[in-house]
């Protein structure tokens, strides 16, 4: 079955330390998104790719970077995890167009927590 | 700017009994699509259902609907049949065309009861 695939599940780190989630589909679709959920809230656009295109949200703190290497992938990079950045992180996809090919499916998202 | 407002932070509903979740739309644009989510407690967003601004005819997919009334800009879901998998976080949201950002209300927490 086609899908969005996010790994790790859960992932623990410390306060300062790297951590890279991973996002990888088999949709064939040319856009992807990274979202922020903390608890209790509505899921946040952090940024997506339009195919190489990086499009940055305007309030997404610079300690959050992405990569896009191929079609299938896509990275979300924390540099520094602070406390407050502990979230389901989750990836979607979607074609560019209009009408229902436009839905974005998501992934089963990646719980941090930051120690 | 877009706001997407669901008003009933939690509802209860019994068994086999349908439920309405309110959803009210606030944009500019003329095209634009409507989905409704569902979030179980594993926290996975599964896509129900798709309302587009043009689309003349109500959305449904198996037991869910979409009551959608364009001049009073709401797209409520109606779940019919309750079961108690139902149970979960309901999401409305709204993309605007021409880009790519799905905007989403705050949520609505349905509780199943047998």
């Amino acid at each position: 079955d086609a899908m969005v695939i996010q790994n790790p599940r859960y992932q623990v780190t410390q306060f300062g330390k790297p951590v890279t989630l991973s996002c990888s589909q088999t949709l064939n679709h040319n856009v992807m998104y990274w979202y922020q959920q903390k608890s209790s809230q509505a899921p946040k656009l952090l940024f997506h790719y339009y195919d190489k295109d990086f499009n940055n949200e305007a309030d997404t703190p610079d300690n959050f970077q992405s990569r896009r290497p191929n079609t299938s992938f896509c990275f979300l990079d924390i540099r520094s995890p602070g406390l407050g950045d502990a979230a389901m992180y989750l990836c979607a996809t979607s074609t560019l167009t209009s009408g229902p090919e436009e839905t974005q499916y998501f992934g089963p998202g990646t719980r941090l927590l930051v120690l | 700017a877009q706001k997407i407002t669901q008003t009933q932070p939690g509802m209860f509903v019994q068994e086999k009994e349908a439920v309405t979740l309110d959803c009210t739309y606030d944009t500019s644009d003329q095209s634009y699509g409507l989905f409704w989510y569902k979030q179980p407690s594993s926290g996975e967003m599964i896509f129900l259902i798709y309302q587009g601004s043009y689309d003349e005819q109500n959305a449904t997919e198996g037991r869910y609907s979409l009551n959608f009334q364009k001049a009073r800009k709401s797209a409520n879901l109606v779940i019919s049949a309750s079961q108690l998998g139902d149970s979960a976080m309901y999401f409305c949201a709204m993309r605007e065309r021409g880009f790519q950002k799905l905007v989403f209300g705050t949520g609505t927490r349905l509780l199943v009861s047998p």
